[in-house]
């Protein structure tokens, strides 16, 4: 059965110092993979998709993700967080269907 | 135009009830999704529709579960003789095309389900 793991409950980051999120999945084939975020009040809003070509994605708000094949990876970066970043992120992955399978979240705090 | 809105945003009720949690969607979006978010976990798909049919009810968790999009906009997630382990934050999304895992699905707030 397809997952998603992110290693990280919780991840604290000084502002203005780089980030990196951690998701792995497991699926047999290319799944098409996403990266959510999710503010307090406000509802998901993705961030960024990968689904086949380059392997390094960009995305809104300065939030870039690496699929690595062979890791079973797709780390979600910011070279310089701010204050806002402060959130809950999803990794998510659908494998071609229609059902989309989120990871349990990791949660960022940042420091001033 | 406007997101995807729910209500209520938040129900209270008791062990045994029944209740309805309503989503409309952007206008003209034709895929829809329900999700439940448990605390401290990642939303858990329910079901998909595409226009009035469900394509995909296989998240729904047991049969007390059921949900309906009667005119292709707005569906009722329906949830017969409600259990303690029912309490959940239910969260529904929209997409504009076929509905595929391309499609960039946007989420409403959620309504905040509590069962006493």
């Amino acid at each position: 059965a397809q997952s998603v793991t992110q290693p990280d409950i919780h991840i604290t980051v000084s502002e203005g110092a780089s980030l990196e999120l951690r998701c792995n999945y497991s699926y047999g084939a290319t799944p098409y993979l996403f990266w959510y975020v999710q503010s307090p009040g406000q509802g998901l809003q993705l961030l960024l998709k990968y689904f086949s070509g380059d392997t390094l994605v960009q995305g809104i708000k300065g939030f870039e993700a690496e699929f690595k094949r062979s890791q079973s990876s797709f780390n979600l970066r910011k070279p310089s967080v701010h204050w806002s970043d402060a959130a809950e992120y999803f990794c998510a992955v659908s494998t071609g269907g229609f059902k989309t399978i989120f990871g349990a979240g990791t949660r960022l705090f940042v420091k001033a | 135009g406007a997101g995807v809105s729910q209500t209520p945003s938040n129900k209270v009720t008791e062990k045994g009830k029944y209740v309805e949690l309503r989503c409309d969607p952007i206008s003209g979006h034709t895929a829809l999704y329900w999700y439940r978010q448990s605390l401290g976990q990642g939303p858990e798909f329910l079901i998909y529709f595409q226009g009035t049919g469900a394509a995909d009810d296989s998240g729904l968790p047991n049969d007390r579960f059921f949900a309906v999009r009667p005119e292709g906009s707005v569906s009722t997630l329906k949830i017969q003789r409600t259990e303690r382990g029912d309490s959940a934050v239910y969260l529904c999304a929209s997409s504009s095309l076929a509905g595929g895992p391309t499609d960039t699905q946007y989420f409403g707030p959620g309504t905040r389900l509590t069962v006493l």
